[in-house]
């Protein structure tokens, strides 16, 4: 079994500040990795996604997060976030592997609320 | 193009009705997912379909009925639903079950 913990759940930062969302994640298996964003009564975006390869991935909106396997972490960062980054954003985790068919299992969510 | 639509937007429905939701996509994606999500909790699972066919229920309600019809298309049909049952419905679709999930903006739900 999988799990993510986001271990914030609400982040209050000032226009222009760097901001980092925490989350750690817990697989027997290789896995891939996803940030989506959830902007007030809208679907999810997808951000960005760590498949294999490079561990510092670099998305949209001028977010990165950065996979770090010995300590099970994917951290979203920003050097300078902007009101309109002001948002919900999950972590989620895949199997890599066959038998999960797809199962994306979410975080518990931060809420990032950018002030100016 | 990433592009996953749903309708309707809203649904207001009572206990006793019968309603559909609709998503659909058109980027050649062969699978397609419903997720449930309550008010500041993160998405659910419900159901998975990999061409056209359900591949994983999450031990969901019969009140709730999926449908694939054509590699395009997926319906959720509703029935004798609860006032529980109120929340966004989100649709995915990824190019295989393995790969990224893209999100429609979801259909938020009431249940009267």
């Amino acid at each position: 079994a999988q799990s993510v913990t986001q271990l914030d759940s609400q982040v209050p930062v000032f226009e222009e500040a760097p901001v980092e969302l925490r989350c750690n994640y817990s697989s027997s298996v290789s896995v891939y990795l996803f940030w989506y964003v959830q902007y007030p009564n809208q679907g999810l975006q997808l951000l960005l996604k760590y498949l294999s390869g490079s561990t510092l991935v670099k998305g949209i909106n001028g977010f990165e997060a950065e996979f770090n396997k010995s300590q099970t972490s994917f951290h979203l960062r920003k050097p300078s976030v902007h009101i309109s980054d002001t948002a919900e954003y999950f972590c989620a985790v895949k199997n890599a592997g066959g038998t999960s068919y797809g199962k994306l299992t979410f975080g518990q969510g931060t809420i990032l609320t950018v002030h100016p | 193009d990433t592009e996953v639509t749903q309708t309707p937007k809203h649904l207001v429905m009572g206990m006793t009705n019968k309603k559909s939701l609709k998503c659909e996509q058109h980027m050649g994606h062969r699978a397609m997912y419903w997720y449930k999500q309550k008010a500041k909790k993160p998405p659910e699972l419900m159901f998975v379909y990999s061409y056209e066919k359900l591949s994983i229920n999450e031990s969901v309600p019969s009140r709730f009925s999926p449908e694939c019809p054509n590699s395009s298309l997926l319906n959720l049909h509703l029935h004798a639903l609860q006032p529980e049952d109120s929340a966004l419905y989100l649709c995915a679709s990824s190019q295989l079950a393995l790969e990224t999930q893209y999100f429609g903006p979801g259909t938020r739900l009431l249940v009267l």
